[in-house]
């Protein structure tokens, strides 16, 4: 099936700093989403992007539709101690009935 | 607004034993997913259903069924369980026309066979 290869897999901060992770494919996605898990919960809808070369911002997020679509970024600036968490990116590519295939993760923990 | 309810959250199972994880959804989703989280792995879909009426096989289906009972309610049955399914199982639903919301995922269920 379709791999998604997410980078890197885990990351130690400092509060205040930005950080930068990207998702890779080995095929062509029409969409691409960004995921946040807390412990012991369930993930939760970050952004969305549904456009290559699109650039979307959430708050202190912003996140891009590479444009080869194959790929995607997220960025965080100015990390606070509640973005520790998993990230995770999604992507979707037509005919696969909604089906979205996951990246592997990256932790984040950030330290004061 | 409940969104995705997932039941049990916690469970342990005695290898051969058999259970049902249940998940309901109160947005009037049509698709909805079962999937399961290992450390590394990230999400694997073990089977979805489109819409009410329909499954299909995922990614990992082996070792599990499902039933689609109502649009609300997907059902997760492990028939045996075996500590290979040790696992973070969680239901998701969304619509597909409504896809620029991504999937509403439930809080899981933690699952240990021993």
């Amino acid at each position: 099936g379709q791999q998604l290869n997410q980078s890197p897999q885990s990351m130690f901060i400092q509060e205040g700093e930005d950080v930068s992770m990207n998702c890779t494919s080995s095929s062509i996605f029409n969409t691409w989403l960004w995921y946040k898990q807390d412990p012991g919960e369930g993930p939760v809808l970050l952004i969305a992007l549904y456009k290559a070369g699109e650039l979307t911002s959430n708050g202190r997020l912003t996140a891009q539709f590479g444009i080869t679509r194959k790929d995607s970024f997220l960025n965080i600036s100015a990390s606070i101690p509640s973005d520790v968490g998993i990230y995770f990116c999604a992507g979707r590519s037509t005919g696969t009935a909604s089906k979205l295939t996951f990246g592997t993760g990256t932790r984040l923990q950030v330290t004061l | 607004n409940a969104g995705v309810t997932q039941t049990p959250k916690f469970q342990v199972l005695k290898t051969g034993q058999s259970m049902t994880l249940q998940c309901a959804q109160d947005m009037n989703h049509n698709s909805m997913y079962w999937y399961r989280q290992d450390p590394g792995m990230g999400l694997r879909l073990i089977y979805y259903s489109a819409s009410e009426g329909t499954t299909d096989k995922g990614e990992v289906p082996n070792g599990y069924n499902v039933s689609r009972l109502n649009k609300r309610e997907f059902s997760l049955r492990l028939e045996s369980a075996a500590p290979s399914q040790t696992s973070v199982y969680f239901c998701a639903s969304t619509n597909p026309g409504g896809q620029r919301y991504g999937y509403t995922f439930g809080s899981g269920t933690r699952l240990t066979v021993v």
